[in-house]
């Protein structure tokens, strides 16, 4: 079945690391997503892509960094790890950005930064 | 910019009907959302309303707009502990005047639901 998988589910660093978070799907689907989920604010949307080598920032990109060299993989770079940076992440994504069409999710990746 | 709103916590009676509201901001909205998260896991779609659309139902949910008030709602009637989870909605916008979209969410609304 197709799905989408983020690795690693859990991860622990330490401030000013470069940490990378991988998001996978096999639905071949357009668009792909980065979101961050943190209590009282709900999902914030970090980066986006609507294709191979195309990547657009979100309203909360600033310390985090992606590229789309497949249509499968967004990898979501953080280029200094923070304590600010302590989330969970979430990737979707979706066939195409039209109206209506459904993101799926994948599971999240917990990362907490020491 | 674009803003959704929902209330933070719900506590209900099992058996007792939910509802979950939400208020948005962008007027050209055409398409909202509630997905629905699980301890633990990721986002799944529940249903989601077209703007020229008053009401949807599906099963226990019942999703009610009103688009001149901005306002949305979720009604899960006969709410089972296994409802127990966070509610997000969403609206769909575009972006930078494209046909290109993006969702923005809301809080999350806790559902906690007591036997």
């Amino acid at each position: 079945d197709a799905e989408i998988t983020q690795s690693p589910r859990h991860k622990i660093t330490e401030t000013g690391r470069q940490v990378t978070l991988a998001c996978h799907q096999t639905w071949n689907h357009n668009n792909m997503f980065w979101y961050r989920q943190d209590l009282g604010h709900g999902l914030r949307l970090i980066h986006y892509s609507y294709g191979v080598h195309d990547t657009n920032k979100g309203e909360v990109s600033d310390g985090y960094s992606v590229s789309r060299s497949n249509t499968e993989d967004l990898p979501l770079t953080l280029e200094s790890a923070a304590s600010s940076q302590t989330s969970v992440y979430f990737c979707a994504s979706s066939l195409s950005a039209g109206r209506g069409e459904t993101q799926y999710f994948g599971p999240g990746t917990r990362l907490l930064v020491l | 910019g674009e803003d959704v709103e929902q209330s933070l916590f719900l506590s209900v009676r099992e058996g007792d009907s939910s509802v979950i509201n939400c208020t948005y901001t962008d007027s050209s909205s055409t398409y909202l959302y509630w997905y629905k998260q699980e301890p633990g896991a990721g986002l799944q779609l529940l249903t989601y309303i077209f703007s020229n659309m008053d009401m949807k139902q599906d099963q226990r949910l019942t999703v009610l707009l009103n688009k001149k008030d901005k306002h949305l709602s979720l009604r899960i009637a006969d709410t089972q502990t296994g409802d127990s989870a966070i509610y997000f909605c969403a609206d769909w916008a575009n972006a930078g005047g494209t046909s290109y979209g993006k969702l923005t969410f809301g809080q999350g609304t806790i559902l906690t639901v007591h036997p």
